[in-house]
């Protein structure tokens, strides 16, 4: 199927390990973005990518990196994780800046313990 | 600060009944105002858009409504089935910027 795929959908680390999310869209969207997902905070804006080569930070971007060297994919990685990155991430991309909506990916769970 | 605020965390209503959720916003820079569903363990699904130089948009069982000078949109949903339970999110955008979210809704319809 078409759309938005993230690697992994669970994942479980001990505070200070690191790990990077994948993100990987085949719809030749030029815009790509990382959330996360918190309960009664909505969704969050972390870093985003408005194409190959380009990111830039979101609403939240302390304790992330981010790559988007081809232009189908988008990495997020956490270098020391804490318990505060307990979460949903999602993945999401767009054509345009927004007003077309949004492709979300189903979201990685993690937890940072 | 919160630019997009959706102030009722849950809504219980039964089947064949209107569902109204409601979103609160700050900016009135916002150029597009558009409503986003979300079931357990999926990303959440664009639902309905609507213009800020409209007071309405129509789909199906799904209307916005968009009262500007009080910054406040609403989506309803008639008549409401099951299906429609999952958590609603309210998003706005402007030129030149990424999609704003609120917090979520959690609609829950009864059979």
């Amino acid at each position: 199927n078409a759309g938005v795929t993230q690697t992994p959908k669970f994942r479980v680390l001990k505070t200070g390990q690191s790990m990077t999310l994948l993100c990987a869209q085949d719809m030749n969207h030029e815009y790509m973005y990382w959330y996360r997902q918190d309960p009664g905070m909505g969704l969050r804006l972390i870093h985003y990518s408005v194409g190959e080569g380009t990111t830039a930070k979101g609403e939240v971007p302390d304790g992330y990196n981010v790559s988007r060297l081809k232009k189908q994919n988008f990495l997020l990685g956490l270098e020391s994780a804490a318990p505060s990155q307990t979460s949903v991430y999602f993945c999401a991309s767009s054509t345009g800046q927004g007003i077309y909506g949004y492709t979300f990916g189903s979201g990685t769970r993690l937890t940072v313990v | 600060d919160q630019q997009v605020k959706q102030n009722s965390p849950s809504l219980s209503v039964q089947e064949g009944r209107i569902s109204i959720l409601n979103c609160d916003y700050t900016n009135s820079m916002f150029d597009y105002f558009l409503w986003y569903k979300k079931y357990p363990a999926e990303g959440p699904t664009f639902l309905i858009s609507i213009s800020s130089i409209k007071d309405k948009n129509e789909d199906g069982r799904f209307t916005v409504f968009l009262n500007k000078s009080a910054k406040h949109l609403s989506l309803h949903i008639v008549p409401s089935q099951p299906g429609d339970s999952a958590v609603y999110f309210c998003a706005a955008w402007t030129s030149g910027s990424r999609l704003t979210f609120g917090e979520g809704t959690q609609l829950t319809v009864n059979p």
